[in-house]
């Protein structure tokens, strides 16, 4: 069945880093991919999402590559700071797996300090 | 922004009650949803709900589940004799369209079963 694999966390970084956190897919159909933050004490946020193959999703200084090829969503931010400190989640939505329902990953939680 | 809202934000319940969590969807939308995070856990799709029925349910959604939208603007899950196990945040979720639409999620409730 559909599923998401995301890098192990926790990650901690110092503000100003460059960030990557890995995010590969197993899906049956053409999926659409999310990345989702949850903040501490809060709900799940669309943090930026790519429905087609070469698209880049992007938002708040985050972006990720939709990778057919590679069946990857990496997101990446130039320059974290302390306010991203939050967990991030990968997930999918897969018309022919999921019935277009969400997929998600593990998490990964990110720490920044200042 | 229209956001999802759901209520309580916490409930503490005895094992063997029954719970009734609240939401209310973002107004224009199809879709309903509730997913649920066990702490540390990987968010899990419990159910999907569109025009007034049940469209794709999970292997954890059994009989001591149901959903329902009483009204135009209410949609609510119940746990009939709520476990331990069933002790987790449950997100209310809801999106426009079906397949490979945004799905929004609300803040959750956090159910403690004790």
């Amino acid at each position: 069945g559909d599923s998401v694999t995301q890098m192990e966390g926790p990650v901690t970084l110092s503000e100003e880093a460059f960030l990557t956190i890995n995010c590969t897919y197993t899906a049956t159909g053409y999926p659409s991919l999310f990345w989702y933050v949850q903040y501490p004490g809060e709900g799940l946020q669309l943090l930026l999402k790519a429905t087609k193959a070469d698209d880049k999703g992007s938002n708040k200084g985050f972006e990720a590559t939709y990778r057919k090829e590679t069946t990857s969503f990496h997101l990446e931010k130039g320059s974290v700071q302390v306010s991203d400190s939050a967990v991030y989640f990968c997930a999918l939505s897969d018309f022919g797996g999921s019935q277009g329902n969400l997929i998600f990953g593990k998490g990964t939680k990110l720490s920044v300090k200042p | 922004e229209p956001e999802v809202t759901q209520t309580p934000s916490h409930q503490v319940t005895q094992m063997g009650q029954e719970v009734i969590l609240r939401c209310v969807p973002i107004s224009n939308h199809l879709y309903f949803y509730w997913y649920r995070q066990i702490l540390g856990q990987k968010v899990e799709f419990l159910v999907s709900f569109y025009n007034n029925e049940i469209s794709e349910k999970s292997e954890i959604f059994d009989d001591q589940f149901s959903v329902e939208r009483p009204d135009g603007s209410n949609f609510t899950l119940k746990i009939r004799s709520t476990k331990l196990e069933d002790s987790a945040m449950y997100f209310c979720a809801s999106s426009e369209l079906g397949v490979g639409n945004t799905i929004y999620f609300g803040e959750g409730s956090w159910l403690t079963v004790v």
